[in-house]
């Protein structure tokens, strides 16, 4: 069965600060997401990973998937308020119906 | 485009009554759609996957006859959840992907249910 461990589950930090949200997954997969979730509201894709050595980056978060050691890294780069909110990782189980499990999520606060 | 949507978005019923919950692609053609529940401060778990015209699959320990799941086209599937209870009061998100290699999953509104 797949596991899907993000870390840490909160976090807080300050404007300006950089960050880092760790993705560990169990098994072998194709691809990763990270998606981004405001209260209330649905999940708002932010990148899918499909290769070792992936690196994408939009604005201030870089994502990175290294599938030998199946991790995944969301790097928040000098962090504003705007991206207070929760972020989840999830893995693509394989199979014909991509199935994905998702991380517990990390409730991201940047203060100002 | 790839647009999913939701109705209703917001749904209060009373204890043994059943609610209809529409997941729609509006801009393509899904063959495979993900129904999922959320609690609050909880991460998504998958309830059920459904393809068009055939049974949907359900996750371990979801109840099939509790949450009946249609995928009648390929662009809309129901989930209807049957005798509702307060314990079923969660924040229903549907997702669809068009099923092609490697497709990602376009995700809904999300519907919120409240039963009193």
């Amino acid at each position: 069965e797949l596991k899907v461990e993000q870390n840490p589950l909160f976090l807080s930090m300050q404007e300006g600060k950089n960050y880092t949200i760790y993705c560990n997954y169990s098994t072998t997969s194709d691809r990763l997401y990270w998606y981004r979730q405001d209260p209330g509201k649905s999940l708002e894709s932010l990148f899918v990973l499909l290769s070792n050595g992936a690196v994408k980056q939009e604005g201030r978060l870089m994502a990175s998937l290294d599938t030998k050691a199946r991790l995944s890294t969301l790097h928040i780069t000098a962090a504003v308020h705007d991206l207070s909110a929760t972020y989840f990782c999830a893995v693509n189980s394989g199979g014909s119906n991509y199935k994905l499990t998702f991380g517990k999520g990390t409730l991201l606060t940047v203060n100002p | 485009g790839a647009v999913v949507s939701q109705h209703p978005s917001w749904v209060i019923c009373k204890s043994g009554t059943s609610v209809k919950i529409e997941c729609r692609s509006l801009d393509f053609q899904a063959t495979t759609m993900f129904w999922y529940r959320q609690f609050p401060k909880q991460s998504l778990m998958l309830m059920a996957t459904s393809n068009e015209g055939s049974k949907a699959t359900y996750e371990q320990g979801v109840e099939k006859d509790k949450f009946l799941i249609n995928h009648a086209s390929l662009t809309l599937s129901t989930l209807t959840v049957t005798s509702a209870h307060p314990e079923d009061s969660s924040f229903y998100i549907c997702s669809a992907s068009a099923g092609v290699p490697q497709e990602t999953q376009y995700f809904g509104p999300g519907t919120r249910l409240l039963v009193l």
